[in-house]
C-alpha cells in the first residue's frame, strides 16, 4: 500500500525568503513521486516528478525536490518565494504495480506575505 | 500533447436530482482514467479509476457511479444527489507510472 503525509497543512513565508514544503511517503515498491500546484478553483499543474533517475529533481518556476530513500522524504523547496507562488501544493505517490493510481497528500497551503 | 476536457466548470443542483459530468481526453490512447473529489480544505480522494473501456473500479462506497463508454471518455453520474456530494471534481488521465494530467475541474454545489 502507498501513502503520503504532508507534514504542514499551512506554510507562511515572506516574499524573497526560502520555501520548504515537507512530504513523507510510504510505498511497497519503487515509487514515482510528484508535486502538483493548484490555484483556487483550478485544475492541478505538475511542478516536478521523480521516476528513479536523478534524486534531485528540478521543476518549473524555480522549484526543486530531493528524493531521499533513507528518510522516505520528497520535500519541495524554492530559494526565493514570489507572490505568485501562493497556492495549494500536493505531494503525490504512484506505483507501477497499482495501475498507476496516484495517492495524494492532504495538501499544504502556501501563503506569501509582501 | 495530452489534453483533458472536463465540463461543466460549475454546477448547482438540487438534492435528489441526477448528475452527469463528462471528461474526454485528447492526445493519447489507452489511458488510465480517474475521477477525484476534493472536499473543501482537503486533499484529493480517488473515487473511480478505469484501465480500459467498460472497466471501472470504485475506491470508496458512495452515491456516485462511473462509466467509460469509449477509450477516451469517462463519465461520473448519480441518480439522486446528496448534500454531501458537493465538492470539486477532477478528471485525470495517465499511463502507468507516469504523471497524471488533470482537467480544470467541476465545482458541484448541491443545494
Amino acid at each position: 500500500a502507498q501513502s503520503v503525509t504532508q507534514l504542514d497543512s499551512h506554510v507562511s513565508v515572506s516574499e524573497g525568503t526560502p520555501v520548504l514544503l515537507r512530504c513523507n511517503y510510504s510505498s511497497s515498491y519503487s515509487p514515482s513521486l510528484f508535486w502538483y500546484v493548484q490555484h483556487p478553483n483550478k485544475g492541478l499543474q505538475l511542478l516536478l516528478k521523480y521516476t528513479s533517475a536523478a534524486t534531485l529533481v528540478k521543476g518549473i518556476n524555480g522549484f526543486e525536490a530531493e528524493f531521499k530513500k533513507s528518510e522516505t522524504s520528497f520535500h519541495l523547496t524554492k530559494p526565493s518565494a514570489h507572490m505568485s507562488d501562493a497556492a495549494e501544493y500536493f505531494c503525490v505517490v504512484s506505483e507501477l504495480t497499482n495501475a498507476g493510481k496516484s495517492t495524494f497528500g492532504d495538501g499544504t497551503t502556501l501563503t506569501v506575505k509582501p | 500533447s495530452q489534453t483533458i476536457h472536463q465540463w461543466p466548470a460549475t454546477l448547482v443542483q438540487p438534492v435528489g436530482s441526477p448528475l452527469s459530468l463528462e471528461c474526454t481526453v485528447e492526445g493519447t490512447s489507452n489511458p488510465n482514467l480517474y475521477w477525484y473529489r476534493q472536499a473543501a480544505g482537503r486533499g484529493l480522494q480517488l473515487l473511480f479509476y478505469s484501465v480500459g473501456i467498460g472497466q471501472i473500479s470504485s475506491e470508496v462506497p458512495q452515491n456516485l457511479s462511473a462509466s467509460r463508454p469509449q477509450d477516451r471518455q469517462f463519465i461520473l453520474s448519480s441518480k439522486k444527489l446528496l448534500l454531501s456530494d458537493s465538492g470539486f471534481y477532477l478528471c485525470a488521465a495517465s499511463h502507468t507510472n507516469t504523471e497524471a494530467f488533470f482537467g480544470q475541474g467541476t465545482r458541484l454545489t448541491v443545494v
